[in-house]
């Protein structure tokens, strides 16, 4: 079984849908869990951060850790033909020296039609 | 405004050639990584550096080596490329978490093409 398993899509949406992006892990060491937008052609980045189980909001975006299933989520709300991109899922267990590396998922390629 | 750059947005060479990608940072991270990115594979961690002069093998080291002689820099060498080595490349940076994950801040890419 893989480290992180993330559909890779492609998911097609129509402007204004709500939108749902899943990852899940096996790593129960896992505690800090981020989410990485990619556009074409580019380098990803950071769209949100979290630690530990819970919600987090950030205008249109909220992302949500459930530990007990090990299953994160990135809700995209009134979603608009910009957030066309691949979504990458991360996470590691980081605590003490040598705990640097994020473990990835493949990403999901989100596609919003105007 | 956080900078991590490439020195090559797209790069072609010959199989056999040596090629070297630079990666330079302005945020003074202790940190620092080379991935590459296929499709259907994602990202895969090639090498990271945690100090200058330091480097530790990621997943895939085979095939690469790497430099960190200066603190904001860091590069991924090629000793003699071959087609399988055609993909893009990504360089990211990050602070030395106190016991916590740091951000990883990306750069744009190099579109590594071997002939």
């Amino acid at each position: 079984q893989k480290e992180v398993e993330q559909d890779p899509g492609p998911l097609s949406v129509p402007e204004g849908a709500i939108v749902s992006l899943n990852c899940t892990y096996s790593n129960s060491a896992f505690q800090y869990f981020m989410w990485y937008r990619q556009y074409s052609r580019k380098g990803p980045e950071l769209l949100m951060y979290t630690y530990s189980s819970g919600n987090k909001e950030d205008g249109r975006f909220t992302a949500q850790v459930d530990k007990s299933s090990k299953y994160i989520s990135l809700f995209i709300r009134d979603s608009q033909p910009s957030d066309s991109a691949t979504y990458l899922c991360a996470m590691s267990a980081a605590s003490g020296a040598g705990s640097y590396q994020l473990t990835f998922g493949k990403g999901t390629k989100l596609s919003v039609i105007p | 405004d956080v900078k991590v750059t490439q020195s090559s947005r797209y790069l072609v060479k010959r199989t056999g050639e040596k090629v070297f990608l630079e990666c330079v940072q302005d945020m003074d991270h202790e940190n620092m990584f080379w991935y590459r990115q296929d499709p259907g594979l994602g990202l895969r961690l090639i090498y990271f550096s945690y100090d200058v002069k330091m480097k530790e093998k990621g997943d895939i080291p085979e095939g690469y080596s790497v430099s960190r002689e200066k603190k904001e820099r860091f590069s991924l060498i090629l000793e003699s490329a071959s087609t399988n080595q055609t993909s893009m490349y990504l360089c990211a940076s990050s602070r030395l978490g106190a016991g916590k994950q740091e951000t990883q801040y990306f750069g744009p890419g190099t579109r590594l093409l071997v002939l």
